[in-house]
């Protein structure tokens, strides 16, 4: 299994420009979550996932839209990129929401200029 | 507000030493507290965790330490080696609010040979 996978590993945006983080897990996991870390802060949610067609706001969602169209893929967009917005993204999943581990992937690092 | 607390932010040990890194909770409805380990360049990984009707869990050298009446938790880890310099996070979750995890600010852990 390669378990949780994150493209791109860095990316650069300007302010005002738009777009995707991947996500993917091969593990069948029910739970998908995404988190920005930020030096201090730890890691915060910012959506999540309970299953396919489902998600909800964490504790930071402004900027930021999920969609869950399969178990497998949980991808992040930012409508409008702000210098804010830089810092390490993770996914993360979860077997099922009865669960308590979470398998993290290796990160995006984004900086917005 | 920040619901979960932890200190300090860095730690500097010799090999051998023992490294405690100490968290502070509000929300007395958590019921698992799990710790993550970190290293450069990946995400963070599940470590040891502890439910509230247990104060003390080891697991190799690594130890929580938990006390629900000061709403208090610490990791020590024993006999430290280099190997263990890492970032280290305590979280927190609630099954009844779907396990979302909420964590401290991440504290860096140096182990000097």
């Amino acid at each position: 299994n390669a378990g949780v996978t994150q493209t791109p590993k860095f990316q650069v945006l300007k302010t005002g420009q738009s777009m995707t983080l991947q996500c993917a897990q091969d593990m069948n996991h029910e739970y998908m979550s995404w988190y920005r870390q930020d030096p201090g802060m730890g890691l915060r949610l910012i959506h999540y996932s309970v299953g396919a067609g489902i998600t909800d706001q964490g504790e930071v969602p402004n900027g930021y839209n999920v969609s869950r169209s399969t178990t497998e893929d949980f991808p992040l967009r930012l409508l409008s990129a702000a210098p804010s917005q830089t810092s390490v993204y993770f996914c993360a999943s979860t077997p099922d929401r009865g669960s308590y581990e979470q398998y993290f992937g290796p990160g995006t690092r984004l900086t917005v200029t | 507000q920040q619901q979960v607390k932890q200190s300090p932010q860095s730690l500097i040990v010799q090999k051998g030493g023992i490294p405690i890194i100490n968290c502070a909770y509000e929300n007395t409805a958590f019921d698992y507290f799990p710790w993550y380990q970190q290293f450069p360049g990946k995400g963070p990984a599940l470590l040891i965790a502890i439910r509230p009707d247990v104060s003390e869990k080891k697991e190799g050298r690594f130890t929580i330490s938990f006390n629900k009446s000061a709403k208090q938790f610490s990791l020590h880890i024993m006999d430290s080696q280099p190997g263990d310099s890492a970032t280290y996070f305590c979280a927190a979750s609630q099954r009844a609010a779907g396990n979302k995890l909420t964590f401290g600010g991440g504290t860096r852990v140096l182990v000097k040979p």
